[in-house]
């Protein structure tokens, strides 16, 4: 199976920087992605990552490290609509396997 | 829009009965995947069909079922239902390989149960 970690709020002033943190258990891996949903929407894929690194997109940028089973989303320029849920997710296998998702981290973006 | 269309929207239902849940993935995409999300909770994997089969099946109550038609749309069947059922309930859709582990979710249908 897998599990993953990451925190449950975290608070960041409009125009900062912050940074979110997953930890993940599989038993394979292949890939790990990130989610955001605003309130009563549709979670909305932000980012991949399948090999070491940083990945960027505009004011987003995800990061992952395979040997630490570690990856984080880190958001620049913060915008109050940024307020929102983010989630981990991982694959365990390069078929056709389901999204495992983490619990979401609710950020808020405060003036 | 991602093109995933879901309906109801909104269900408001009684204890013990049944109800359907429908979507309808993006054109083109053959997969389709059930998840549910409870209250201050992650997206709890269900149940994935792949071109008109199961494919793989999460922590799917007995009391719900699911099932992909060759036009290749869905329909989540939710039986006998307790109140902590109630929960917004999302359908998503992939290529047959979603390599990025891109989903398209729809809007989700809010089922609440009295």
């Amino acid at each position: 199976g897998q599990s993953l970690e990451q925190p449950s709020e975290v608070t960041a002033v409009e125009g900062a920087i912050v940074q979110i943190n997953c930890t993940y258990q599989t038993s394979g891996f292949y890939g790990l992605s990130w989610y955001q949903q605003h309130d009563g929407g549709a979670p909305t894929f932000l980012s991949y990552n399948g090999l070491d690194g940083l990945e960027e997109t505009g004011r987003f940028s995800s990061f992952l490290s395979r040997s630490d089973s570690y990856g984080y989303l880190l958001l620049q320029e913060l915008q109050m609509k940024d307020s929102a849920s983010y989630f981990c997710a991982v694959r365990d296998d390069k078929g056709n396997t389901p999204l495992v998702f983490g619990k979401g981290t609710r950020l808020s973006v405060i003036a | 829009d991602s093109g995933v269309t879901q309906t109801p929207k909104h269900l408001i239902t009684a204890t013990g009965q049944r109800v359907t849940l429908r979507c309808s993935p993006r054109s083109g995409d053959l997969s389709v995947y059930w998840y549910q999300q409870s209250l201050d909770q992650g997206l709890q994997f269900l149940i994935h069909y792949y071109n008109g089969e199961e494919r793989a099946k999460g922590n799917i109550l007995e009391r719900f079922s699911a099932q992909q038609f060759p036009d290749l749309h869905s329909e989540l069947n939710l039986s006998s239902l307790e109140l902590g059922d109630s929960a917004l309930y999302f359908c998503a859709s992939s290529v047959a390989v979603p390599n990025t582990g891109e989903l398209f979710f729809g809007e989700g249908s809010r089922l609440t149960v009295l």
